[in-house]
């Protein structure tokens, strides 16, 4: 059975760069999309950007400007970098596998507060 | 992008009622919606993808229906165990992808 477990800082200082990594288990990350998602405290979900195993990318226009997501299938990780954090980038930002578009699993998501 | 409303935002049901939700798109998405439950702390879980088909280990007590713009998603006998917030999500416009404002379901 497939696992997602996301792993970085839970605390990231105004205006710098938020990274985080989605280690999967259980399967590979070949052959599939992965995604980022977030939610804000008490708020509803935010799709952030996706990357396939090759490397193809699609991000929200919203956060375009600040988003970059990567792959690393050595190590069966995908990495999501948020630059210029602030306060309103305070979430939950959970990974999830997609399929057909569809986010079939899903790891239990990490806190990421900005501090000023 | 494509809005997605929800309603209601919230409802409160007794045990073994018939519960209904609804998602709206701002445009016609064909049968491009998936819906999700988030319990209180945990990530959300799919439960229903492409507008009507049951995730598999799902409950078949849920169900979805319709297309192009107006969807439902239906609880045949709301269990204790189903409270929680339920989402839509649109995959027909990939930039961006996005999910209806949530359904909190609470029981009576």
């Amino acid at each position: 059975q497939i696992q997602l477990q996301e792993s970085g800082p839970g605390l990231v200082k105004s205006s710098e760069t938020l990274s985080l990594t989605c280690t999967v288990s259980g399967g590979s990350i070949s052959g599939y999309y992965w995604t980022w998602i977030r939610q804000p405290p008490g708020k509803g979900l935010e799709w952030i950007g996706y990357i396939y195993y090759s490397g193809r990318t699609n991000f929200n226009p919203s956060l375009e400007s600040r988003v970059t997501i990567s792959v690393d299938t050595s190590k069966n990780q995908f990495s999501l970098n948020l630059s210029s954090v602030t306060a309103a980038d305070t979430a939950l930002y959970y990974c999830a596998r997609v399929v057909r578009f569809r986010f079939d699993r899903w790891g239990q998501g990490t806190l990421v507060t900005v501090s000023s | 992008d494509v809005q997605m409303t929800q309603s209601p935002s919230s409802l409160s049901a007794s045990v073994g009622d018939r519960v209904t939700i609804t998602c709206q798109a701002s445009d016609d998405i064909s049968n491009h919606l998936n819906w999700y439950q988030q319990k209180p702390g945990k990530a959300p879980k799919l439960l229903i993808y492409d507008a009507s088909n049951l995730e598999a280990g799902v409950p078949s007590r849920f169900s979805g229906s319709g297309s192009g713009t107006d969807f439902s998603f239906t609880i045949s006998s709301l269990q204790p165990e189903d409270i929680a917030t339920y989402y839509c999500q649109q995959y027909d416009n990939l930039r961006p992808l996005t999910f209806g404002g949530g359904t909190r379901v609470e029981i009576k």
